[in-house]
């Protein structure tokens, strides 16, 4: 089965609050992990990306954290904005055979105004 | 520079039937991927290509096929459609091969399939 999972299949916050977006995954031998954000009516768009020898990444208002020790990653939003409302994927890409990307559920994000 | 492209936006097939999608990868990208996105199993890989070449495959029946052009545009037809065909089909480019480089993707052909 898919070894990326995700805790919560919704999260609603409010404008103006930070939002965090957790994902599971079960290969501890997956070296590179990648999140995604679908709109609606669009096709998944990069966010960002982390390497397993990093433990945070920080991008614009974004920041992914991975704890390999609990093979936990997660996608924090600072002052979450309505144009954030969308459905997040989290990836991971496995070694061991052949590498592949396989992608999580998704979390459908709502901002309340 | 344009994103990538897919055509049609919308489709309605009826069981039994045959369908081609198109997808136009943005210029300069080698390598075109196809997935399948649906409520119930989310983004599950179909297949990818990269010089006209099948380089990775998914778990999918062989209904489902493939193909790249020279110029990197590339289809995919599924034959003898099924209910359970019906889902989002997304196409995906990166400039080369390797699973790290970014995947962008199109806004996807809607299969609705009756």
């Amino acid at each position: 089965g898919e070894s990326v999972g995700l805790h919560l299949p919704t999260l609603s916050v409010q404008e103006g609050d930070n939002s965090i977006i957790n994902c599971a995954y079960s290969n501890s031998a997956s070296d590179y992990f990648i999140w995604y954000k679908q709109e609606s009516g669009k096709g998944p768009q990069f966010i960002i990306d982390i390497r397993s020898n990093m433990d945070k990444r920080q991008g614009q208002r974004v920041t992914v954290l991975l704890n390999k020790t609990v093979k936990h990653l997660s996608l924090q939003i600072a002052a979450t904005q309505p144009g954030d409302s969308a459905v997040y994927f989290c990836a991971e890409i496995s070694q061991g055979g052949s590498e592949k990307l396989v992608f999580g559920k998704g979390t459908k994000l709502t901002v309340n105004p | 520079k344009a994103g990538v492209t897919q055509t049609p936006r919308y489709l309605i097939k009826t069981r039994g039937q045959q369908v081609t999608l198109s997808c136009s990868p943005i210029s300069g990208h080698r390598s075109v991927s196809w997935y399948q996105q649906t409520p119930g199993q989310g983004l599950q890989f179909l297949f990818e290509y990269f010089s006209e070449t099948q380089r990775n495959k998914g778990n999918f029946p062989g209904r489902f096929s493939g193909r790249q052009f020279s110029n990197s545009r590339s289809e995919m037809n599924v034959s003898t459609l099924e209910l359970g065909d019906s889902a989002l089909y997304l196409c995906a480019s990166r400039r080369d091969r390797g699973l790290r480089e970014k995947l962008f993707f199109g806004s996807g052909t809607q299969l609705s399939v009756l």
